[in-house]
């Protein structure tokens, strides 16, 4: 069965640096991009970045440039997100999601269950 | 680009219809002819879901009272008859173009 898995619940303090995995299973990895969607609590969904898990090819939104790196371990199949100088601001679920290309024209058709990140002191 | 959804909030009745629009600050139409434009759903709790892409084409198992219709910079989902399980929040979203943005949100509560 086609499905993301991410990894558990995080706690972290300001600055500190995060490193989130997302995996994938019941397809081949690399024939599908790989996008990162937040969401803060109590609110929508906000787009971080994208890896084209081919290439290793990425774009990611101006708002986490520089802070933000997208990688993935093709021999595992995995995606990670690393987000760094943690804010109290970057408190969310994290979500890995697939870019189905042309199965569904490019939306995002997989999702991961969520990855809870809080940033406190 | 900005994804304006209307409404914020909407108050539906069971077995009545539905109706969510989503309004573009830009075209989504691509150069390839296509327009990215989808819908998900989100239950409390859960991860969203796909409902709907390339602006009307239903994703496996979604059920046919979920349509999308539209062009260009404005369009809408609707469901036909609304269920107890279509409670939750509603978002359009365009992949047309980086960065990937999403509306803001319809949440569908029964009344």
């Amino acid at each position: 069965q086609v499905h993301l898995l991410q990894s558990g619940p995080e706690v972290k303090k300001p600055g500190a640096s995060l490193k989130i995995s997302c995996k994938s299973f019941g397809y081949n990895f690399t024939n599908f991009a790989i996008n990162w969607v937040r969401q803060a609590p109590g609110q929508g969904l906000e787009w971080l970045g994208w890896i084209n898990t081919h290439n290793g090819n990425t774009n990611y939104e101006h708002k986490v440039m520089g802070r933000i790196t997208v990688t993935t371990d093709t021999s595992a199949s995995t995606a990670y997100l690393e987000l760094r100088s943690l804010r109290s601001d970057d408190t969310a679920t994290y979500y890995c999601t697939r870019d189905g290309l042309q199965l569904v024209d490019d939306a995002l058709d997989i999702w991961g269950q969520g990855t809870m990140v809080i940033v406190s002191s | 680009l900005v994804l304006t959804q209307t409404p914020l909030s909407s108050p539906a009745t069971l077995g009545q219809p539905a109706s969510i629009s989503c309004t573009s600050s830009q075209s989504l139409v691509h150069s390839d002819g296509k327009t990215y434009l989808s819908w998900l759903h989100q239950r409390p709790g859960q991860p969203p879901r796909l409902l709907i892409y390339n602006i009307s084409n239903r994703f496996s198992g979604v059920p046919d009272r979920f349509s999308g219709s539209g062009a260009g910079t404005d369009f809408t989902l609707k469901i036909s008859r609304v269920e107890a399980e279509d409670v939750g929040v509603y978002y359009c979203m365009q992949t047309s173009r980086f960065p990937l943005t999403f509306g803001g949100g319809t949440k569908v509560e029964i009344k």
